[in-house]
């Protein structure tokens, strides 16, 4: 049983719009919210994170938006590059539960 | 260099061989875990070493036992290989005392034939 959902499975965008992948979590103990990008042969990198005490976090491109309420968490990618081009992945982990979950992943492409 | 490095990177084996899958990072961090990567699942833990002498099972552990040689070095042993352990294997490390981001290696391409 995932605990973390995620969706969509794949995506396509046009190059300069925005990419959205959402995911949706039951542990109310998670406390720390990860996303992973990752490229063909290569081991997964941390993208950006957030933690509930706020509901937002933005690094360059790359928003997280959280809802606490809704267990919600989603990645905005604004003015998608093909370079963007990669698997996403959302993940969670609790402050006393070293088991990161991870959610199924999301195959992005942006086109030129 | 790389900081999490993993060998070999791939392997193909036969039903019944055993495997072990190594990882050694330069991080100086203490936390390591072993993932395997299947299509549609993400990643899965198998198993996390806090320390030396420290081991615990992750989500989907059967079949699957390791060993922490040093701080530096994590090694996943698949005792009886079978075929549903045909996955992607990736070693991560991670600094703890409230730092999560976890660090992973390049990954394992493990065939079971």
């Amino acid at each position: 049983q995932q605990q973390v959902k995620q969706s969509p499975q794949s995506l396509i965008v046009q190059k300069g719009g925005i990419s959205i992948i959402n995911c949706a979590y039951e542990n109310t103990a998670f406390d720390y919210f990860p996303w992973y990008q990752q490229f063909p042969g290569k081991g997964p990198a941390l993208l950006i994170a957030i933690r509930p005490d706020v509901s937002e976090k933005k690094e360059g491109r790359f928003t997280i938006s959280f809802n606490k309420s809704a267990k919600q968490f989603s990645l905005h990618i604004m003015d998608s590059q093909p370079g963007d081009s990669a698997t996403y992945f959302c993940a969670a982990l609790g402050a006393h539960n070293n088991d990161m979950r991870f959610g199924a992943g999301t195959r992005l492409t942006v086109k030129p | 260099d790389a900081d999490v490095t993993q060998t070999p990177r791939n392997r193909i084996t036969k039903t019944g061989k055993r495997i072990m899958l190594e990882c050694s990072q330069t991080k100086g961090h203490d936390r390591m875990y072993w993932y395997r990567q299947d299509p549609g699942l993400g990643l899965r833990l198998i198993y996390y070493s806090f320390d030396v002498k420290d081991i615990n099972k992750g989500e989907i552990s059967d079949g699957y036992s390791v060993s922490r040689q040093a701080q530096a070095k994590f090694s996943l042993s698949l005792e009886s290989a079978i075929p549903n352990q045909t996955a992607l294997y990736f070693c991560a490390t991670s600094k703890g005392g409230g730092q999560d981001e976890q660090f992973f290696g390049p990954g394992t391409r493990l065939t079971v034939l």
